[in-house]
């Protein structure tokens, strides 16, 4: 399997504009989980979906921000407007989601650095 | 809410030495603890990780000890090497709440000097 996909890797655009990051969890996993990695926060989540349903969106930081999965092979997280505060490295990562969680691993993706200028 | 933090924040060692990382957390619910590597350039990838009703877990040269009392866990790589030089992130969870939510502590950068 080639693991979790994000695209894309690096995304730099102008505040305002609206910005789409994607995701495609590995195969046959039923969690997805966006993160965002800044040095001031760290890793925080901000949401998680369980079979393509969102589960837990109390990390997502504003309105702006808004994510969907339409189907169990895509996610997108998209930021409309996007501001420079919002520079930072978003994480997609996937785990089976079996319901017992235990001994579940999160694969995480490469990630997609963003630079709102 | 859960919080974790995590010390040091930086970390160098010379080639064979160990290297210790701990952690400590504040929500005693929480029985889950992995720890990641993130590499440069790349997403965290699990390393090992522990539950609350284990003391201690070893695989190979990497080590977790955890300390329910105090609410603290931590992370022992021996024989430290070049390509152990990576961020190494701890976190908690409580896989009692239906999701497994996890809880990030800030990182600690460590650097193998050959």
């Amino acid at each position: 399997d080639a693991g979790v996909i994000q695209s894309p890797r690096h995304e730099v655009t102008e505040m305002g504009q609206e910005v789409t990051l994607r995701c495609k969890p590995i195969s046959g996993h039923n969690s997805l989980f966006w993160y965002r990695q800044t040095m001031m926060r760290g890793l925080e989540l901000l949401i998680y979906f369980n079979n393509n349903v969102p589960i837990d969106d109390s990390g997502m930081p504003e309105d702006r921000f808004s994510a969907k999965m339409p189907n169990a092979s895509f996610s997108t997280l998209k930021i409309q407007p996007s501001e420079p505060r919002d520079s930072a490295v978003y994480f997609c990562a996937s785990s089976l989601g079996r319901g017992t969680l235990r001994g579940e691993t999160q694969y995480f993706g490469p990630g997609t650095r963003l630079l709102v200028l | 809410g859960e919080n974790v933090e995590q010390h040091p924040s930086t970390l160098s060692v010379q080639e064979g030495d160990s290297a210790v990382i701990k952690c400590t957390y504040s929500d005693s619910a929480s029985n889950y603890f992995p720890w990641y590597k993130q590499e440069l350039g790349k997403g965290p990838q699990l390393i090992i990780d522990i539950r609350s009703n284990v003391g201690e877990k070893k695989d190979q040269r990497i080590a977790v000890t955890l300390n329910k009392t105090a609410k603290h866990f931590s992370l022992h790589i021996t024989e430290t090497q070049p390509e152990d030089s990576a961020v190494y992130f701890c976190a908690a969870s409580n896989e009692n709440t239906g999701f497994q939510k996890l809880v990030f502590g800030t990182g600690t950068r460590l650097l193998v000097s050959p």
